[in-house]
């Protein structure tokens, strides 16, 4: 049970931003978002995590809504490069990460 | 520290043999992770170890897996007779006890069993 609901597939323009939703409508208040994705034949690569405040760093930016049921990952200049699995997680600050099956992103030239 | 490293890459066996992964994590990191991946799916737990310590197993981790990390630092995940359904990536990760940084990933390991 990953305890988050993301659409299967979405695509989006090189160039134009990808907006990537994720909700987790029973998440606890003690509980983070995180981000990962997957290339193609890689391990899964750590992208961002959030609490409460929307974050950013130099890979996306993480909007979670004021009541933190959902919340969005924000690839500001999607490339190519970006085609890949992306997994919403909700996690305690000392648990394990639980993966579900996540969004796939395709970015078109 | 180059990060996570996982050998072999890639490993064929045959039904029956017993194989033998090694992960090196990253070298501060206290806390090590196993995964394993089939096609399709997200990664799904195996165990975990803080420090030389294992803390916890999952359900999916049968009497034929053993995990070790006999000095804290480096792991070995071993499967006894091999079953094609065993066939998967096995990925492994290391983090910081709190967690909060995130996990690093290995590359993983692709086990194929014929």
């Amino acid at each position: 049970d990953a305890k988050t609901t993301q659409p299967t597939s979405m695509d989006c323009a090189e160039g134009r931003a990808a907006n990537l939703p994720c909700n987790h409508s029973t998440i606890s208040g003690n509980e983070y978002v995180y981000w990962y994705r997957q290339i193609h034949s890689q391990g899964p690569q750590y992208i961002i995590h959030g609490l409460k405040n929307n974050e950013t760093n130099e890979m996306a930016s993480l909007i979670i809504t004021e009541d933190r049921k959902s919340s969005t990952l924000i690839l500001p200049h999607a490339t190519l490069r970006d085609t890949a699995v992306y997994y919403c997680i909700r996690t305690g600050a000392n648990s394990k990460l639980t993966f579900g099956k996540g969004i796939t992103l395709s970015v078109r030239p | 520290d180059t990060g996570v490293s996982q050998n072999p890459r890639h490993k064929i066996t045959k039904r029956g043999q017993n194989v033998t992964f090694r992960c090196d994590p990253i070298s501060e990191h206290n806390r090590l992770y196993w995964y394993r991946q089939t096609l399709g799916q997200g990664p799904e737990f195996l165990t975990y170890f803080q420090n030389e310590a294992q803390l916890e197993k999952s359900r999916l981790l049968s009497d034929r897996f053993s995990a070790e990390r006999p000095k804290g630092s480096f792991s070995t995940l071993e499967i006894q007779r091999t079953e094609q359904g065993d066939s998967a990536m096995y990925l492994c990760a290391s983090s910081l006890a709190a967690g909060r940084g995130g996990y690093t990933f290995g590359s993983g390991t692709r086990l194929t069993v014929v």
